[in-house]
Order: C-alpha cells, then sequence, then structure tokens
C-alpha cells in the first residue's frame, strides 16, 4: 500500500520556465512534509518542509504548497535551472515523527 | 563534519553470502534509518532505530536484521543474500520532531 505517491515519473521543463512535482498521501495521519533532490550515485540531500498548519512555504526558488483536504502537496520551482535536473522525492512523517515515509520519485530534467 | 558515512559503498556478494553494512553518524541523532532505492519503487524502508538499543520493522525488513548497540552506529546485515537484494542501500538521521533527514552516500549491493 503506496501511501506517498507521486504519480508522474518524470518531467521536462524548459529552462527559465516553472516546473511543478506533484505528490498526494493517503494516510490523514501524516502532519509533516518534506522534498528531497537527488543526484545519481549520490544520497538524497533535504530540500524544503512544511507542517500540516501551513499551507505554503517558501525558500528561494523553491515553494511548497499543502492542501490537506485533498492530501496533496506541489513543489514549485521558479525560474528553473539546468542543475535543478535531479530526481525529486515527496516524504511523510506522522505525529510521532518516527518513519519517513517517501514517494516513488519523480525525475526532472530542464531543457536548456 | 562527516555527517552520515556508510561502509562500503559497492559489494558484490554471491548468492547465500551474508555480509554487514555499517552505518556512521557523528551529529548526534536519536533516530536512524535504513532504506533501499529500486527503480520505480522509490526508497523504501527496511528497519528503523528511534535510539541506542532499539530497532523496529519498516516496510521490508525481511531477509535483514539490524543492530543499534552504539547511538552514532547503525548496521544493516543480511544473513544469507538473495538476488532480490540487489539494490541501492540508505542510511539516514534526524534529530527527534519535525526535522529533515540526513542520508549517507549510498551502498550499491549486487548479489549474484
Amino acid at each position: 500500500d503506496q501511501q506517498v505517491k507521486q504519480n508522474s515519473p518524470s518531467l521536462s521543463v524548459q529552462e527559465g520556465r516553472i516546473s511543478i512535482l506533484n505528490c498526494d498521501y493517503t494516510n490523514s495521519m501524516f502532519d509533516y512534509f518534506l522534498w528531497y533532490k537527488k543526484y545519481p550515485a549520490e544520497g538524497p540531500t533535504f530540500l524544503i518542509s512544511i507542517s500540516s498548519i501551513k499551507d505554503k512555504n517558501e525558500d528561494g526558488r523553491f515553494t511548497v504548497f499543502l492542501n490537506k483536504s485533498a492530501k496533496h502537496l506541489s513543489l514549485h520551482i521558479v525560474p528553473s535551472q539546468p542543475g535543478d535536473s535531479a530526481v525529486y522525492f515527496c516524504a511523510a512523517s506522522d505525529f510521532g515523527n518516527e518513519k519517513l515515509t517517501f514517494g516513488t520519485g519523480t525525475r526532472l530534467t530542464i531543457i536548456p | 563534519n562527516a555527517g552520515v558515512t556508510q561502509t562500503p559503498k559497492f559489494r558484490v556478494l554471491k548468492t547465500g553470502q551474508s555480509m554487514t553494512l555499517l552505518c556512521a553518524q557523528d551529529m548526534n541523532h536519536e533516530y536512524m534509518y535504513w532504506y533501499r532505492q529500486d527503480p520505480g519503487m522509490g526508497l523504501r524502508l527496511i528497519h528503523y532505530s528511534v535510539g541506542e538499543g532499539t530497532t523496529a520493522k519498516g516496510e521490508v525488513p525481511d531477509g535483514y536484521n539490524v543492530s543499534r548497540l552504539k547511538k552514532q552506529n547503525f548496521l544493516l546485515g543480511l544473513e544469507s543474500a538473495a538476488p532480490s537484494q540487489t539494490s541501492v542501500y540508505f542510511c539516514a538521521s534526524k534529530r527527534d520532531g519535525n526535522t529533515e533527514a540526513f542520508f549517507g552516500q549510498g551502498t550499491r549491493l549486487t548479489v549474484v
């Protein structure tokens, strides 16, 4: 049972445009959400997070939006840069904060 | 500051052989995790630990054992390796609460 879902395995965006990556979850106990970025042959690195008490969090070019009623979050990257080409994972943890559950990832390719 | 270090980085095993993967963190984190990454499956949690001397099962624990004898180390053991355990293994650690996890560089394991 996939509790965190990223339905788009890949996404291609032109440099300078907006990249929007989507994530859906099924567990209503999740209350903290994170996005990670992963380059080949490296470990995932933390990008941005959001608590369930918020609906938006910004950090430079990256913004995460949370829609609790729809159990949906999205990551916006504006403007997209070639260095943003990577696999992006959505992750969630519940109130106990013990386990971190990941989605299947979306491969983002920025076209110069 | 090394962060999270995994040993070894690469390994080839024959079916039935055993091995131990070592994860070490120098951030005094309470929580530690072992994930495996497979194509199209994202990061799946194998086992995790919420403190020294404690371990718990994740999504895919079968065929693996773990130990957390020291706070800074989390060991993942394969008693009798199978080709289905061919994967990239990632260790991660985090503090308590709504915080991000930090990942190691990964161990690429091939079982032939």
